[in-house]
């Protein structure tokens, strides 16, 4: 079965400092990886997305995140975080099919300081 | 660019009551999915549906809870009697490859 970790629930950074988001996933072949965010009462955001290829991913606003198979990881990172990157982050992993659901982590909120 | 619709945006019902929520998915997309998201929570997966059938469904998704695409446009989704732990934003979402999310209903459960 497939299932994610973001093992921080809440992170607070400083405005203009980085940020590192960890995601954690198990699957059994090949995962399908991807980071939303979600503001307050707001839908899902595709952030940036894995399928194959360059391990190293790069996202709208500008988001990054590698993937890195012998640590089942998926870690999302941005070098200067601005006062409107404030919103919950959601990791997911897919299935290589196209019916293949989405499960997602349980979330990291991400405050930011001024 | 094209996207998923959900209509509505806000729903409030009654307990005991049927609720239908409707999703217009991307034109040339042939998967079609449902989650919910209790407040505060993850997003569960439901439900995906293909060739006019369930492919999988998820323990959440037991009697109460059916999908439908009515014709060549909608696919909805029927809770048929409501109960308080019902209440939740629901997100529908279509593939072709990737999955599209649309903007979510918030169902409320009085």
């Amino acid at each position: 079965a497939q299932s994610v970790t973001q093992p921080d629930i809440h992170i607070t950074v400083s405005e203009g400092a980085s940020l590192e988001l960890r995601c954690n996933y198990s699957y059994g072949a090949t995962p399908y990886l991807f980071w939303y965010v979600q503001s307050p009462g707001q839908g899902l955001q595709l952030l940036l997305k894995y399928f194959s290829g360059d391990t190293l991913v790069q996202g709208i606003k500008g988001f990054e995140a590698e993937f890195k198979r012998s640590q089942s990881s998926f870690n999302l990172r941005k070098p200067s975080v601005h006062w409107s990157d404030a919103a919950e982050y959601f990791c997911a992993v897919g299935r290589d099919t196209n019916a293949g659901k989405s499960t997602f982590g349980d979330g990291t909120t991400l405050t930011v300081k001024p | 660019e094209p996207e998923v619709t959900q209509t509505p945006s806000h729903q409030v019902t009654q307990m005991g009551q049927e609720v239908i929520l409707r999703c217009v998915p991307i034109s040339n997309h042939l998967y079609f999915y449902w989650y919910r998201q209790i407040l505060g929570q993850k997003v569960e997966f439901l439900v995906s549906f293909y060739n006019n059938e369930i492919s999988e469904k998820s323990e959440i998704f037991d009697d109460q809870f059916s999908v439908e695409r009515p014709d060549g446009s909608n696919f909805t989704l029927k809770i048929r009697s409501t109960k308080l732990e019902d209440s939740a934003m629901y997100f529908c979402a279509s593939s072709v490859f990737e999955q599209f999310f649309g903007p979510g209903t918030r169902l409320t459960v009085l």
